[in-house]
């Protein structure tokens, strides 16, 4: 049950496009299409924003977006805002458990 | 609206024992898997188990095996989780979530764990 791989920090300017990868194995992302991406603010709790890998749950903004190829899932958030600025976690499932990637933060320049 | 509210944390000592609730409201909590997740402070996610609708299916990671126990409460709309044998690494910021088998949807703003002498 080793954590999803996920660079510890990213970030871009207002307006422009950043990119997160996770990396897991075949025995989670390369093996199901069951990748999640979670946005969480300091000492709040975690919001989804990506389930089944690319698919938005209703109400957050079309600006994010998922993606899979083999065993790295990715999300973008495009068109940057000031409130984008967080901490992203990918999960996945992973048969007998899910698990969750080391995260990363997001800062807005 | 879907509201999830954790409660029961604390300050416990090595090899002590606690049990969290989940109290929940908003949505038919019988119909639903539900999970725990925690957070040590100023550290990432960690998921920590998950319970079918009917109870009949769980699963826990293996850091908890064996010491937690989840339970779920369809008369109370309450999701438990029995932690018993506690140490200083369980110490975190405790989740439920509500979701399905594979991801969850809505997150509980957490209670407060720490194990320590």
């Amino acid at each position: 049950q080793s954590a999803l791989t996920q660079p510890p920090s990213a970030s871009g300017s207002p307006g422009q496009s950043v990119t997160i990868s996770c990396t897991g194995t075949s025995n989670d992302v390369g093996g199901y299409n069951y990748v999640s991406w979670y946005q969480q603010h300091p000492g709040k709790a975690p919001k989804l924003m990506i389930y089944d890998v690319s698919e938005r749950p209703s109400g957050v903004p079309d600006r994010f977006s998922g993606s899979k190829s083999g065993n790295t899932a990715s999300l973008t958030v495009s068109g940057l805002q000031a409130e984008d600025e967080a901490d992203y976690y990918c999960s996945s499932y992973a048969y007998n458990n899910n698990v969750f990637g080391t995260g990363t933060t997001v800062t807005v320049l | 609206e879907v509201q999830l509210v954790e409660s029961g944390g604390g300050l416990v000592q090595p090899g002590g024992s606690l049990r969290l609730a989940c109290a929940t409201s908003g949505f038919t909590f019988s119909t639903y898997w539900m999970h725990w997740a925690r957070q040590a402070p100023g550290k990432g996610l960690v998921w920590v188990s998950r319970i079918n609708s009917d109870g009949s299916s769980i699963r826990y990671a293996d850091s908890v095996k064996g010491r937690f126990t989840v339970s779920r409460d369809d008369a109370k709309n309450t999701l438990y989780l029995q932690m018993d044998n506690l140490r200083a690494e369980d110490t975190a910021v405790y989740y439920c979530a509500r979701g399905n088998m594979v991801t969850t949807h809505y997150w509980g703003r957490g209670t407060l764990v720490t194990v320590s002498s």
